[in-house]
């Protein structure tokens, strides 16, 4: 069965400085989705990033991006010139494309401050 | 409405009551899903639809917990003899289509309190 890990339960990063969060997953798939998604305090989980396997090229986003490193199985997302509005819990999840599941396995989380 | 919509937002209950949770997915998308997540907790999968069967429900940790979608849009989750276990929020969420590029876009959830 495919798991997620998030082994940063808690980061901080100063307004408009870089923070990465990591994310490891194990699966035995080869083709995949895998997301970053953004929990604000209100509650709604807002899609930030996904990346799909089969591309080697590292998706973008605006101040968002991924280092996707297939072999290693981790998929960590930098936040670029953070800003207070990016305080949330951030959630790294995966999808399989062809295993005929179509669910989402979240990880535990990470909750990022920013600091004025 | 344009998002997910979920009521109630928040249900307070006694051990042992039985329970409904709505959910209107965005209009068209045929793809819902169900999540539980506990405090300080990822979301944990419950259920997934594809229009009016259940396509996936594996996640449904016994058979107190039951969901429907009858007519392929909205959907309720439904809880028999709840226990104070079964407090958390209860997350909906919905895709154009289940096989498609990925993105579910989901509702504020329904806090669930069993005292």
């Amino acid at each position: 069965a495919q798991t997620v890990t998030q082994s940063q339960p808690e980061m901080s990063v100063q307004e408009a400085e870089t923070v990465t969060l990591s994310c490891t997953y194990d699966t035995s798939e080869s083709d995949y989705y895998l997301f970053w998604y953004k929990q604000p305090p209100s509650r709604q989980m807002i899609l930030v990033i996904r990346q799909e396997a089969y591309k080697q090229q590292n998706a973008t986003e605006n101040r968002f991006s991924v280092n996707f490193q297939k072999a290693a199985k981790s998929f960590s997302l930098k936040i670029s010139d953070s800003q207070l509005g990016d305080a949330a819990m951030y959630f790294c999840a995966y999808r399989s494309r062809t295993s005929g599941t179509y669910k989402y396995i979240f990880g535990t989380g990470t909750r990022l401050k920013v600091l004025a | 409405g344009a998002g997910v919509s979920q009521t109630p937002s928040n249900k307070v209950t006694e051990k042992g009551k039985y329970v409904k949770l709505r959910c209107d997915p965005i209009s068209g998308h045929t793809a819902l899903y169900w999540y539980r997540q506990s405090l300080g907790q990822g979301p944990e999968f419950l259920i997934y639809f594809q229009g009016t069967g259940a396509a996936d429900d594996s996640g449904l940790p016994n058979d107190r917990f039951f969901a429907v979608r009858p007519e392929g849009s909205v959907s309720t989750l439904k809880i028999q003899r709840t226990e104070r276990g079964d407090s958390a929020v209860y997350l909906c969420a919905s895709s154009a289509r289940l096989a498609g590029t990925g993105e579910l876009f989901f509702g504020e959830g329904s806090r669930l309190t069993v005292l």
